[in-house]
């Protein structure tokens, strides 16, 4: 069964750099989503992606955040200059059909900020 | 926007035993409720979904209920074992961002 991939599984990183976390979505799927994950809390709503731009995100995806489909499978999420609070564990999903439904998660990235 | 409420945070139960999370929602437009298991350390994986033009979904030991009315639903589990511990995430949407609840750690003691 297809799955969804993340790079990489776990990344640290010191405060103010950049970091560029990678995920390639299921291969027929066309919309593509970020969440993240602080330890011991709920998922969070990132960003969703479709036809390569941005179709919503959420109040956390600030100008520190950017995401891109550079290519015809991978789909990235750039942090452009980490803060400590960024450190979470990432997870990208993508989803087949429009409007609500199923999404599928990747196994994540843990960010590490030090 | 969407604010989902989940309850408890923990569940103990004993092996056998069924177990019950209920989660309330504030958008009435939501219309797609998802349930997701997710082990320690693990992806979230979907277990089972529901949409507002239903009231009721079974799948196995699982099942998902719906009050559009009261803006809640609920999961069951039936006949408990312990590979079911996990934290259990409902979720709520009318677009494609979901928003979950803060998740119910579920154990099953054999």
């Amino acid at each position: 069964e297809p799955e969804v991939t993340q790079t990489p599984s776990h990344q640290v990183t010191q405060m103010g750099q950049e970091v560029i976390l990678r995920c390639v979505p299921i291969s027929n799927h066309l919309y593509f989503y970020w969440y993240r994950q602080i330890l011991g809390q709920k998922v969070e709503f990132l960003v969703s992606f479709y036809n390569n731009e941005i179709s919503e995100k959420s109040e956390i995806f600030d100008d520190q955040f950017s995401v891109e489909r550079p290519d015809g499978s991978n789909f990235t999420l750039k942090i452009r200059s980490t803060k400590l609070e960024d450190s979470a564990m990432y997870f990208c999903a993508s989803s087949a059909r429009q409007g609500p439904g199923e999404q599928y998660f990747g196994p994540g990235t843990r960010l590490t900020v030090t | 926007g969407e604010n989902v409420e989940q309850h408890p945070s923990t569940l103990s139960v004993q092996e056998g035993d069924s177990a019950v999370i209920k989660c309330t929602y504030s958008d009435s437009a939501s219309n797609y409720f998802p349930w997701y298991k997710q082990e320690l350390g693990k992806r979230p994986q979907l277990i089972i979904d529901i949409r507002s033009n239903v009231g009721e979904k079974k799948d196995q030991r699982i099942a998902v209920t719906l009050n559009k009315t009261a803006k809640h639903f609920s999961l069951h589990i039936t006949e408990t074992q312990p590979e079911d511990s996990a934290v259990y995430f409902c979720a709520a949407t009318n677009a494609r961002q979901l928003t979950f609840g803060s998740g119910t750690q579920l154990t099953v003691l054999p």
